[in-house]
């Protein structure tokens, strides 16, 4: 299995739709998750951190799933402003960041 | 000015030649990491570096050599490019006492011809 799974998209929605993305993991120990937004050739920006809660910032959801080894980003009423990649990040050995490929987000018209 | 800046933004060397892409941050954090990025592979760990008198291998450093000169400063040599190095590099850095989210530089994409 790989440390990290993406599904690389992409997702096409509609402008207004609410969307979701899984990123998997392998590590059990890892302990501190992330997703990042990347626009085209630009360096990944952080997005929020994941808690194991779940938490929310404006239309962004995150949530982990420590049990199935997953965290998830939900987006609500999608902008067009919100086509990009997004990577999850999580924290390894040694509290290094290990990133996803990503997850490409188009929003149309 | 960038949190973390990284020069140059874009070069293009030739196979052989020796080339250091530099790093620079003003966040005052003591972590700091260089990645790259080529499509469908996502961002592998180069090297990083836990505070200035520690150096420590990602899972791609053959071909890599880094120096941490300083707190702020932390420089990625490629000590003889070859074709399969092209790539987009990132520097990041991060503080665990602010969490564990880096912040990344600009990138630099870096062609060898």
């Amino acid at each position: 299995r790989k440390e990290v799974e993406q599904d690389p998209g992409p997702f096409n929605v509609p402008e207004g739709a609410t969307v979701a993305f899984n990123c998997t993991y392998s590590n059990s120990a890892s302990q501190s998750f992330f997703w990042y937004r990347q626009d085209c050739r630009k360096e990944p920006k952080l997005l929020m951190s994941v808690y194991s809660s779940g938490n929310e910032d404006g239309r962004f959801t995150a949530q982990l799933n420590r049990a199935s080894q997953y965290i998830s980003l939900l987006i609500r009423d999608s902008k067009l402003s919100d086509s990009a990649t997004y990577l999850c990040g999580f924290t390894g050995g040694g509290n290094k960041l290990t990133f996803g490929t990503g997850t490409q987000l188009k929003v149309e018209l | 000015d960038a949190d973390v800046t990284q020069t140059p933004r874009n070069r293009i060397t030739k196979t052989g030649k020796r080339i250091m892409l530099e790093c620079s941050q003003t966040k005052g954090h003591d972590r700091m990491y260089w990645y790259r990025q080529d499509p469908g592979l996502g961002l592998r760990l180069i090297y990083y570096s836990f505070d200035v008198k520690d150096i420590n291998k990602g899972e791609i450093s053959d071909g890599y050599s880094v120096s941490r000169q300083a707190q702020a400063k932390f420089s990625l040599s490629l000590e003889s490019a070859i074709p399969n190095q092209t790539a987009l590099y990132f520097c990041a850095t991060s503080d665990p006492r602010f969490g564990y989210g880096y912040t990344f530089g600009s990138g630099t994409r870096l062609t060898v011809v």
